[in-house]
Formats: structure tokens, C-alpha cells, sequence
């Protein structure tokens, strides 16, 4: 059974970059991708972009582009995602994904908060 | 990109009610419509994909149907463990509605 095991909370100060591990066991992982979904205090669940692991290809959504580096790590099993230039605004619990086929998420992880604070 | 719009925003609900869900997107949908439960500190579950077919392991008083711009959840039979925000995703954007709060009333 796959398992997705997230990196642990971070505090970071606006203009900083943080970046969460996501490990998977239990699957094989080469074959999937895997996407990051993040949720801010009171609002819903938003996506911010995935990779492919087999050709590494990664797609973002245009909220942010150009902020935010997904990668995977077949060696580690592990996925990641950075985002940088922090803002208040960045403060919400972020997810990774595996995406079992075309845009169909299962499992996810645990979710990490992220808190933006000066 | 598809836009998609939950409806009710939250309602309130007696442990053994029946209550539907509406997810309306913006144009219609050609990949998977899929729907997540999710609750409090604990991570989204996927409930039903495509938009009819029941996650292995989710109880069949979850059922899910429609095409094209509208899709419905339905709960037969709310049970405690039920209480949770209900989301529908479109898997080509991949774009998640805004949510439904399923309350205990």
C-alpha cells in the first residue's frame, strides 16, 4: 500500500523560499506522477503544479509559475516542492499527491503547514 | 480551464439523512470528474472517480453520477464519520470546486 510521509512544519519570514519533501514507500514509483495541492486558512483546496517521474516533465498552474520548482528524486523515492519569494498570503497546509492516472489523486500525504510570519 | 462551482456552500444534516451534492463547471467535462472528502488535520481522500466509480473501500452509501457541466454526490444514509468538506475535481485543469461543508445538524 502506498504511503506518502510529508516533511514537518516551517516558519519562514516573507521574501524567503521554503521547500517540502514528500516521500513515498510502499509502490512502486518511477511510473506516477505527483502533484502538490495547498490549502489556506479558510479556503479550499488549490493545485499548484506536478511532475511526471519518468521524463521528469513538470506542469504548474499559472498562479505560479515562475514561484514554485516541483522535482522528484527516483533514487530517494521522494518528491519536492519549492516556492519562493514568500508572502503572507503562502500560509496554508500543503499536500503532495500521487497522481494514479490522469488527474486522479490517491494517496496524499499528511499535509505540512507552512507559515509565512515576519 | 474549467471553472468548477460546489453547491450548497455548507448545509447542516441528521446522522441517517440522504443529501446530494451538485459540482456545475464552466464548460463540459471531456477527462474525470472525481470527488475528495476531506476533514480536519487529516489528508483529502479520494471518494469517486470518473465520475461514477466508488474508491476501493468506500462504503457504497457514496454514489456518484452526471456528464457533461453537472455532477451530483450523493450520501445514502449520513453516518458520523461522514461529517467532512466535500470537493469535486476536474482531472484536465486538474481544478477543484470551491467545497461543501457537510454539517452535523
Amino acid at each position: 500500500q502506498v504511503q506518502l510521509v510529508q516533511s514537518g512544519g516551517e516558519v519562514r519570514k516573507p521574501g524567503s523560499s521554503v521547500k517540502v519533501s514528500c516521500k513515498a514507500s510502499g509502490g512502486t514509483f518511477n511510473n506516477y506522477g505527483f502533484s502538490w495541492v495547498r490549502q489556506a486558512p479558510g479556503q479550499g483546496l488549490e493545485w499548484m503544479g506536478g511532475v511526471f517521474v519518468l521524463f521528469g516533465t513538470t506542469t504548474y498552474a499559472q498562479k505560479f509559475q515562475g514561484r514554485v520548482t516541483i522535482s522528484a528524486d527516483a533514487s530517494t523515492t521522494t518528491t519536492y516542492m519549492e516556492l519562493r519569494s514568500l508572502t503572507f498570503d503562502d500560509t496554508a497546509v500543503y499536500y503532495c499527491a500521487r497522481e494514479r492516472m490522469a488527474g486522479i489523486y490517491a494517496p496524499w500525504g499528511q499535509g505540512t503547514l507552512v507559515t509565512v510570519s515576519s | 480551464d474549467i471553472q468548477l462551482t460546489q453547491s450548497p456552500s455548507s448545509l447542516s444534516a441528521s446522522v441517517g439523512d440522504s443529501v446530494t451534492l451538485t459540482c456545475r463547471a464552466s464548460q463540459s467535462v471531456t477527462k474525470f470528474l472525481n470527488w475528495y472528502q476531506h476533514k480536519p488535520g487529516a489528508a483529502p481522500r479520494l471518494l469517486i472517480y470518473g465520475p461514477h466509480t466508488l474508491e476501493i473501500g468506500v462504503p457504497a452509501r457514496f454514489s456518484g453520477s452526471g456528464s457533461g457541466t453537472e455532477f451530483t454526490l450523493t450520501i445514502s444514509g449520513l453516518q458520523p464519520e461522514d461529517f467532512a468538506t466535500y470537493y469535486c475535481q476536474e482531472s484536465d485543469s486538474p481544478s477543484f470546486g470551491g467545497g461543501t461543508k457537510v454539517e452535523i445538524k
